[in-house]
């Protein structure tokens, strides 16, 4: 069984420019996540999906992130315009409803200059 | 708010030796996650601990949860290289697959 797929796996942009990372989340798992990984720190949550449905985006920061997640399947992350501090490494990962076990992606590691 | 706390942040040991990490979570949950990262790599799970007293093994790896104490421990047993890696601890807000609140982590290296 395939696990969590993630586009690309590095990009380097400057600043002010948009970029967009694509998660495939492992078949049949109607809850995605999108994770934020700074150097040295632990993953914070930025979104949650259920099914198509964002149920929580209290940390995303959406002057400038968006998330989409149309038929409830793949999911894709936005940041329009970047910026130095976005650098970091976007996880996503997915469960089944109401299951205690998430599966992470490999990450994008995002170097904005 | 939930926060997690993992001690120590950093820890450099000996092949052969035991340890523990500690993690400590500042509210009420009944689900605690156990993560390793290997560098420029994924979270990989160990160990999901879902009641009070729970104890999970896995080779050198022994988790165990106290959740009236809030407090969950990670021991390392006589300690090989291939263990060197970043542990992170995570606990869950609230139920169902709600998002998970991490520790900072804690970065292991075992020397020979």
């Amino acid at each position: 069984e395939a696990g969590v797929v993630q586009s690309p796996r590095y990009k380097i942009i400057e600043k002010k420019q948009p970029v967009a990372f694509w998660c495939n989340p492992i078949s049949g798992h109607n809850t995605l996540y999108w994770y934020l990984q700074n150097l040295g720190q632990g993953p914070e949550l930025l979104i949650r999906y259920e099914n198509e449905e964002a149920v929580d985006d209290s940390q995303l920061p959406k002057d400038r992130f968006s998330a989409e997640r149309l038929k409830g399947v793949d999911s894709t992350l936005k940041i329009q315009p970047a910026e130095l501090g976005d650098s970091a490494v976007y996880l996503c990962a997915s469960s089944l409803a109401d299951s205690y076990e998430q599966y992470f992606g490999p990450g994008t590691r995002l170097t904005v200059t | 708010e939930l926060k997690v706390e993992q001690n120590p942040l950093f820890l450099s040991m000996q092949e052969g030796k035991n340890y523990t990490i500690y993690c400590n979570y500042s509210t009420t949950s009944d689900r605690l996650y156990w993560y390793r990262q290997d560098p420029g790599k994924s979270l990989e799970s160990l160990f999901v601990l879902l009641s009070n007293g729970a104890v999970k093994q896995e080779g050198r790896l022994m988790a165990s949860l106290d959740t009236k104490a809030r407090l969950s421990t990670l021991h390392i047993t006589a300690a090989v290289h291939d263990l060197s890696a970043t542990y992170f601890c995570a606990v869950i807000s609230g139920g169902g697959a709600d998002g998970l609140t991490f520790g900072k982590g804690t970065h292991l290296i075992i020397q020979p």
